[in-house]
């Protein structure tokens, strides 16, 4: 059956650098995305990758995606306060159902 | 655009009641998911609607249903709630059932 799997925390310094990451199982994901969630809030959608790409660049955010081994990284560049929440990771099926990971709390430290 | 719009934003039921929460799609979109999250956890998926009918079905009891209207708006109905249905209750759409989703900001919803 199909798994997401994230580490549960990170913790960086303002200005760093944060490397989140994930791996899941199904080979026949079409789109595999990630998310933002603030607390109380919903779920903001970050940036997401297509399944035929490798790497996806928008701004200070870096996904990239090897499918042999079926992991996915985000990388959040000059990491800023207001990065702090969680990040769901987060791979769709041919017909656009989600399966989410359990989601990594990121502490960006002043 | 005001992006997908879910109400109520907070609900309090008892347990055995009934509940509906509603979802607007993001302006242009034609497909509806609802997701559930428990507190901690990530969002599991209940349903997706598309020309007003369920098209995937997650792993939830058939207490669970729903309804898809011709503007493409969305109801979720829970039956007989439990305690455990407490939870965010999230509504995301898309463009047909192969395009990038897009949430709203959820119903809280808790049972007592």
């Amino acid at each position: 059956g199909e798994d997401v799997e994230q580490s549960l925390f990170l913790s960086v310094r303002e200005g760093d650098s944060s490397v989140i990451n994930c791996t899941y199982t199904d080979s026949s994901s079409t789109y595999l995305y990630w998310y933002k969630q603030e607390p109380g809030a919903g779920l903001q959608l970050l940036t997401y990758i297509f399944s035929n790409m490798d790497m996806k660049q928008d701004q200070r955010l870096t996904v990239l995606l090897n499918k042999k081994d079926k992991h996915l990284s985000l990388r959040i560049a000059d990491t800023q306060t207001g990065d702090s929440a969680i990040y769901f990771c987060a791979e769709a099926n041919a017909g656009n159902m989600l399966t989410f990971g359990g989601g990594t709390r990121l502490m960006v430290k002043p | 655009d005001a992006g997908v719009t879910q109400s109520p934003t907070h609900l309090i039921k008892t347990r055995g009641q009934q509940v509906t929460l509603r979802c607007s799609p993001k302006s242009g979109h034609d497909t509806v998911s609802w997701y559930q999250q428990a507190l901690g956890q990530g969002p599991q998926f209940i349903f997706q609607y598309y020309e007003e009918e369920e098209r995937q079905r997650g792993n939830f009891p058939d207490r669970f249903s729903g309804h898809q209207f011709p503007n493409y708006s969305s109801e979720l109905n829970v039956n007989a709630l439990l305690l455990g249905d407490s939870a965010l209750y999230l509504c995301a759409s898309s463009l047909g059932l192969n395009t990038e989703a897009f949430f709203g900001q959820g119903t809280r919803l808790t049972v007592v």
